[in-house]
C-alpha cells in the first residue's frame, strides 16, 4: 500500500525557516517524481513544486511564490522529500501536502497535510 | 502562463442528481494532463480522473470526464451522499508554472 507521511510543520514566527518531511512506502521511491502542493485555510490547492526522479535529473521546478525561498530535495536511500522553506512569510501559512506525481496518471497519491502557521 | 477557471463556483443538488462541472483553460490543454481531484473536508485530496477521461483507480463508474483543447467536463452521473464535496480541475505544462490547479466547484446538498 502507498502510503505518503508529511511531518514537521507547526508555528513559526515570519522570516523563520522551517523543513518538512515526506517518509514515502509502499512503492520504489526513486522511480517517481515528488511535489509539494498547499493550501491556505478556505482557500484553493496551489502547487509549491516538485522534484524530478534521478533518471530524469531529479532537478526541481517552483511555483513563482515561493522561488528562491523554498527548496525541494530527495533521499531516495531513505524514500524521503523534504521541503526546506526560509523566509517565511505569512501568506505561507496553510496545509502542506506531500503528493506523487506518476506524469500521465496524476498526483495520484497524497499524504495526510502537515499545517504550517507564520505567525508573530 | 495557462489558467483554469472553473464553473459553478457551487452547485446545489439532490442527491440521485446528475452533476455537470465545467474547466476551462486559458489556452490549449494537452489532454493527456487534465486530471480531477475530489476532496471532501479535513481530508487530502483524491485523484478521480487522470488524462482527461482515464478514472483512477477504484473510483466508480458513476463519475466521467470529458474534453479537450480548451474546454473539460467532470460529470456525476447519479450523485451519493459521499459525493459532496469540493472538486479540482488541474493540468500539467511543459513550461513554468508547470502545474496549475483551479479555484474548484463545491457540490453541495440542495
Amino acid at each position: 500500500e502507498v502510503q505518503l507521511v508529511e511531518s514537521g510543520g507547526g508555528l513559526v514566527q515570519p522570516g523563520r525557516s522551517l523543513r518538512l518531511s515526506c517518509t514515502a512506502s509502499g512503492f520504489t521511491f526513486g522511480d517517481y517524481a515528488m511535489s509539494w502542493v498547499r493550501q491556505a485555510p478556505g482557500k484553493g490547492l496551489e502547487w509549491v513544486g516538485f522534484i524530478r526522479s534521478k533518471a530524469y535529473g531529479g532537478t526541481t521546478e517552483y511555483a513563482a511564490s515561493v522561488k528562491g525561498r523554498f527548496t525541494i530535495s530527495r533521499d531516495d536511500s531513505k524514500s524521503i522529500a523534504y521541503l526546506q522553506m526560509n523566509s517565511l512569510k505569512t501568506e505561507d501559512t496553510a496545509v502542506y501536502y506531500c503528493t506523487r506525481w506518476s506524469g500521465w496518471y496524476g498526483f495520484d497519491y497524497w499524504g495526510q497535510g502537515t499545517l504550517v502557521t507564520v505567525s508573530s | 502562463e495557462i489558467v483554469l477557471t472553473q464553473s459553478p463556483g457551487t452547485l446545489s443538488l439532490s442527491p440521485g442528481e446528475r452533476a455537470t462541472l465545467s474547466c476551462r483553460a486559458s489556452q490549449s490543454v494537452s489532454s493527456s494532463y487534465l486530471a480531477w481531484y475530489q476532496q471532501k473536508p479535513g481530508q487530502a485530496p483524491r485523484l478521480l480522473i487522470y488524462g482527461a477521461s482515464s478514472r483512477a483507480t477504484g473510483i466508480p463508474d458513476r463519475f466521467s470526464g470529458s474534453g479537450s483543447g480548451t474546454d473539460f467536463t467532470l460529470t456525476i452521473s447519479r450523485l451519493e451522499p459521499e459525493d459532496f464535496a469540493v472538486y479540482y480541475c488541474q493540468q500539467y505544462g511543459s513550461s513554468p508554472p508547470f502545474f496549475t490547479f483551479g479555484p474548484g466547484t463545491k457540490v453541495d446538498i440542495k
